[in-house]
């Protein structure tokens, strides 16, 4: 079965650091992997998505992910914060013997500090 | 487009009543999903459906219904609301499944009393 564990469930930086978010999956098929955020009193909507292309998967507002199938993980990185990221960013992890089915991470709270 | 849209933003419930939550997407996606959202659990999946006239159960189904009459409506009914429904409940919708992005809705924060 499929599952999506998200390292801390919160992070906090200052305005400039490098941000990373750590995300460990599991699943006995090749899996199609999502990074979602979610600002607050707003629903969810996609950063970026690895889907068995590139590795090395980049996204919006300058957030990239690299799949690692050894470390079978998929953390989410910035190299420089900014105040507009603080949000709550979820991991998520879907295959083809999941049968339609997203799974979710439980999220990790971004805080950015001046 | 409006993307997915849900009505409505805020409800509060007493034990007992019951509500339809609605929610409809202007994409022409054949698959849409209810999902609820409570603090620090991420999302969970209550029920799916994958065209009109089709649905199926998810993680946490109980204490719910759907329907899908048609492609852009999937309404969510909780018959009789209990304090365990107390939640944030997301409506989504995609192209196709798998490795399809999933497009949301921007809530409905359910309280019930």
């Amino acid at each position: 079965a499929q599952s999506v564990t998200q390292l801390g469930s919160h992070v906090s930086v200052s305005e400039g650091a490098l941000v990373l978010l750590r995300c460990n999956y599991s699943s006995s098929v090749p899996p199609y992997l999502f990074w979602y955020v979610q600002y607050p009193n707003q629903g969810l909507q996609l950063l970026l998505k690895y889907t068995s292309a590139a590795t090395l998967v980049k996204g919006i507002n300058g957030f990239e992910a690299e799949f690692k199938k050894s470390e079978t993980s998929f953390h989410l990185t910035k190299p420089s914060a900014h105040m507009s990221d603080a949000a709550e960013y979820f991991c998520a992890v879907s295959d083809a013997a999941g049968g339609f089915k997203t799974i979710f991470g439980a999220g990790t709270r971004l805080f950015v500090k001046a | 487009n409006a993307g997915v849209t849900q009505t409505p933003k805020f409800r509060i419930l007493k034990i007992g009543q019951s509500m339809t939550l609605q929610c409809t997407q202007d994409m022409n996606h054949n698959y849409m999903y209810w999902y609820r959202q409570d603090p620090g659990m991420g999302l969970k999946l209550i029920y799916y459906s994958v065209g009109a006239g089709i649905t199926d159960k998810g993680e946490v189904p109980n204490g719910y219904n759907v329907s899908r009459s048609t492609t852009e409506d999937f309404p969510l009914r909780l018959e009789l609301a209990a304090p365990s429904q107390t939640s944030v409940y997301f409506c989504a919708s995609s192209l196709g499944q798998d490795q399809e992005t999933q497009y949301f809705g921007p809530g409905t924060r359910l309280l019930v009393l």
